[in-house]
């Protein structure tokens, strides 16, 4: 089946510092990729939409200039938390999806920010 | 306020018991999905439903799509501790967008 791999798996950084997580299609070019954020025990909660060569869509509440979202090709998106502060703590996951085809996900990056 | 309302939230059962997870919401989706998800991993696709009033059977697992393609149900029958973990129902509206449900965490005790 296809494959989505997302790195880094886990990261640590210091409070005001840049963390950029990416998302790799493996074997197949995703037309749209999605970026969720979770906390522990709860659903995952759509961030933002992203088409390759197009500005991500971000959803009410999601800050665009906190989150940035590049998807500059058919295999590759990639999530940078600006900046980032304790609250940004959380699990971030991403999947890919091909025309209108079932979602694959990667494994997740857990953030911890101190 | 969540598109995919789903309920229970938390649910905790003994081994050997019956349960149902509702998924509802006030849009129409194509398709709806659920999902099976253990702590730190990315969610695992159980099924998909297609068609109104469908219904998929996955050995223990029932699940049903609404006539008018608004609301879902996951029944299992005889639960066991390997059923842990967080259930999610998930569609796309239209759009190209995806979204989650609440999610249900389930907790069977041996």
């Amino acid at each position: 089946g296809a494959v989505v791999s997302q790195h880094p798996s886990w990261v640590i950084c210091k409070s005001g510092t840049s963390v950029k997580i990416e998302c790799r299609s493996l074997d197949f070019q995703a037309t749209t990729m999605f970026w969720y954020r979770q906390f522990p025990k709860q659903s995952l909660m759509l961030m933002a939409t992203s088409n390759e060569g197009s500005k991500a869509t971000y959803e009410q509440g999601v800050e665009k200039d906190k989150f940035l979202i590049n998807h500059a090709s058919l295999t590759l998106s990639t999530l940078t938390v600006t900046s980032a502060h304790p609250e940004d703590s959380s699990f971030y996951i991403c999947s890919a999806r091909r025309g209108f085809e079932k979602l694959f996900f990667g494994s997740g990056t857990q953030l911890s920010v101190l | 306020t969540q598109l995919l309302e789903q309920s229970p939230q938390f649910l905790s059962i003994q081994e050997g018991e019956n349960l149902t997870v509702y998924c509802n919401s006030s849009s129409v989706f194509s398709s709806l999905q659920w999902y099976r998800q253990e702590p730190g991993e990315g969610p695992v696709l159980l099924v998909t439903v297609v068609t109104g009033g469908e219904v998929k059977k996955l050995k223990r697992l029932t699940f049903q799509f609404g006539d008018a393609r608004k609301d879902s149900s996951l029944h299992i029958t005889a639960a066991q501790p390997g059923d842990t973990g967080l259930y999610l129902c998930a569609g796309d509206p239209g759009g190209n967008q995806f979204y989650f449900g609440t999610g249900t965490s389930l907790t069977v005790i041996p």
